[in-house]
């Protein structure tokens, strides 16, 4: 089982600072990483897919990096509304199942 | 648009059994795999389960085999999940989600979009 650990768990930021999390697989994973953020109350949406393609209607501002074992989502300029848990999620081809990271909270500096 | 609203949520005790449901819309429902995802308070995502376009296949985490089946209803556009001999660490908001696919430089890039908006579920005598 392919295990995802993302770091920092908090990231303490001031708006319009930049941000960088991060997440690790225990093993290759190519480059099929998806992100996505959760705001409180609300289901997770979906950010980056592919490791660094945004998803339709996501600002420029959020970019996702990385393959292999090694993944990077950067918020170049934190807006009020990007303050939320961000959680990166991989996908086993056989069995087909998924696994996600245990999430990084964005908050206020 | 391109939507799914799960329902069957509430208070059940230790032991008892649930049936959830996720009523899709907008797509082609039978022609994705589904999945359900979970959230116990405060904590992380967890992945429960998923089932093939046809329903032939179905794949559980460990922590519920035995004890929930995931089935769907393609004419209906509709997926479910029947808990059984629940437990407390099962207290959790259910999220139906659709699995997508995007054939990209590398493969096939698969993630989660869209999710419905969760039905909570509390285990509790």
């Amino acid at each position: 089982e392919i295990v995802m650990t993302q770091s920092p768990a908090t990231l303490s930021v001031s708006p319009g600072e930049r941000a960088t999390l991060s997440c690790r697989a225990s093993q290759s994973v190519s480059s099929n990483l998806a992100w996505y953020q959760q705001k409180p109350g609300q289901a997770p949406r979906l950010l980056i897919y592919g490791a660094s393609t945004r998803a339709t209607g996501i600002p420029a501002r959020f970019s996702g990096s990385g393959s292999g074992t090694e993944f990077t989502l950067t918020i170049s300029s934190l807006q009020s509304e990007d303050f939320a848990v961000y959680y990166c999620q991989q996908y086993n081809n056989w069995p087909p199942t998924w696994t996600f990271g245990q999430g990084t909270k964005v908050e206020i500096k | 648009e391109v939507q799914l609203v799960e329902s069957g949520g509430g208070l059940v005790q230790p032991g008892g059994s649930l049936r959830l449901s996720c009523a899709a819309s907008g797509f082609t429902f039978s022609s994705y795999w589904m999945s359900w995802v979970r959230q116990a308070p405060g904590k992380g995502l967890e992945w429960v389960a998923n089932i093939k376009q046809d329903g032939s296949e179905k794949y559980y985490v460990d922590s519920v085999k035995g004890r929930f089946t995931i089935s769907r209803d393609n004419a209906k556009n509709s997926l479910y999940l029947q808990m059984n001999s629940l437990r407390a660490e099962d207290t959790a908001v259910y999220y139906c989600a659709r699995e997508s696919r995007a054939l990209l430089w590398f493969g096939v890039a698969t993630f989660f979009d869209p999710w419905g908006q969760g039905t909570l579920v509390t285990v509790s005598s």
